[in-house]
């Protein structure tokens, strides 16, 4: 079952901050966040572990949140570069191997 | 060459053709993926493969057939495609981190497949 992904779009001016948001209706294992820009492969950006602390990434991090099985991926100071196309994927427990990803969220940054 | 490397980068084909779509990663990892990416829908795990044993098959048709000679090398053999099966396939590897569930993916550009 895939995680739901909101906004579905935003729109930033540069230096300007965003949150994107990602929720399942299973006990999640893990989340992971992808960046894919247009033409281009998915790139990494983080992994949230169960019991695990918070990641960070320059200005880009992400919490998570095990009772509500949410994550959120926050954006601070956005630069040109941090537009695309942002994934969030679950793994529930004891699914190994089956990352299942939201529909996600077109970031867009404008000067 | 670095990463993960897909061929070919584009792919037209008839419903009645039988194609191929390769995958070679170049990172030392163990696990690799087919990913389906479709406009307006998420990204679908296709299959899996992990020490080069098939340990996913994420209820895809059999037109669809996925071939992992080695830890470094994956193939999708495409016969009797549908029109909807015109999407980006992704390939991806990962290192397997066994009982602690997908580690990053490592991404290759993808296949545009049309079919026609």
């Amino acid at each position: 079952q895939q995680p739901v992904q909101s906004p579905q779009a935003v729109i930033l001016r540069e230096g300007e901050d965003a949150v994107i948001n990602c929720s399942s209706s299973k006990a999640l294992y893990s989340v992971h966040w992808y960046r894919q820009k247009h033409g281009e492969a998915p790139v990494f950006l983080m992994i949230l572990l169960k019991g695990g602390e918070q990641k960070g990434h320059e200005k880009i991090s992400a919490s998570f949140n095990e009772k509500k099985q949410q994550s959120s991926l926050y954006l601070t100071a956005s630069q040109l570069s941090y537009s695309g196309t942002y994934f969030c994927g679950t793994e529930g427990e004891g699914s190994n191997y089956k990352l299942t990803f939201g529909k996600g969220t077109l970031l867009t940054v404008n000067p | 060459e670095t990463g993960v490397t897909q061929t070919p980068r584009h792919l037209v084909m008839g419903m009645t053709n039988k194609k191929s779509l390769k995958c070679e990663q170049h990172l030392g990892h163990n696990a690799m993926y087919w990913y389906k990416q479709s406009a307006k829908k998420p990204l679908e795990l296709m299959f899996v493969y992990s020490l080069e044993e098939r340990v996913e098959n994420n209820s895809v048709p059999s037109r669809f057939s996925p071939e992992c000679p080695n830890s470094s090398h994956l193939f999708l053999h495409l016969h009797t495609l549908q029109p909807e099966d015109s999407a980006l396939y992704l390939c991806a590897s990962s290192q397997d981190p066994g009982a602690l569930g997908t580690g990053e993916l490592f991404f290759g550009e993808g296949s545009r497949l049309t079919v026609l």
